[in-house]
């Protein structure tokens, strides 16, 4: 069945550095979401791609959407404490549908 | 505005027993709802889908005489896990989404059940 796989499972940081999380799928998909989820808390959504090659940035964090459609990635630049938390890419269920498969997350700790 | 809430937001009960979570969509009409459960320190894993009026769709794996979803009203779908076991313990998360708010999902806060 469709996967998705994110890289790294887990991340340390120095408050201040760079974060990269890579996100994988078994399958093209038609569009990528990005959800970010604090301890304890609920997903959020950040972002959706759609085209082949697209760049998007929200003020620290650049998302992108390979050529392939098959993967994907999210960058933070100068991390904060309030980076803290499990960020998952999603893309929708193959088949289409308004279901999603969500990736298996990476979970991003900042410290001081 | 897109505000899911749940209900509750901790529960523990005696393994045998049912229980039943609440995911209401608070300022908009939500056309579907879905059903996650999540184990510590992993991903979401959809359990159903729902919408309102009609019978929830299971994904592989998941029993659907066990979970029982109830859609009633566009702001309403319920979950009830029958005859608990300890097992059945996670997080369970729902979330909503309608055509006029765009593509992602709104999700509640969740409800850590816990089953002795």
């Amino acid at each position: 069945g469709q996967q998705v796989m994110q890289i790294p499972q887990y991340q340390h940081v120095q408050e201040g550095e760079d974060f990269t999380t890579y996100c994988n799928s078994s399958t093209t998909l038609s569009n990528i979401q990005w959800y970010k989820q604090r301890p304890g808390g609920h997903p959020v959504f950040l972002i959706q791609l759609v085209k082949s090659g697209e760049v998007k940035k929200q003020k620290r964090l650049t998302f992108q959407f390979g050529e392939a459609k098959k993967n994907s990635s999210l960058h933070i630049t100068a991390t904060q404490t309030t980076d803290v938390g499990t960020y998952f890419c999603a893309g929708p269920f193959t088949g289409g549908g308004n279901k999603l498969t969500f990736g298996t997350g990476t979970q991003l700790k900042v410290e001081l | 505005g897109a505000v899911v809430s749940q209900h509750p937001s901790r529960v523990i009960c005696k393994s045998g027993t049912s229980v039943k979570i609440e995911c209401r969509s608070l300022d908009f009409q939500a056309t579907t709802m879905f059903w996650y459960r999540q184990f510590p320190k992993q991903s979401l894993m959809l359990m159903a889908t729902s919408n309102e009026g009609s019978k929830a769709t299971y994904e592989q794996g998941v029993e659907k005489d066990k979970f029982l979803i109830n859609h009633a009203s566009l702001t309403l779908s319920t979950l009830t896990v029958t005859s608990a076991h300890p097992e059945d313990s996670s997080f369970y998360i729902c979330s909503a989404r309608t055509p006029g708010l765009g593509i992602e999902q709104y999700f509640g806060p969740g409800t850590r059940l816990t089953v002795t």
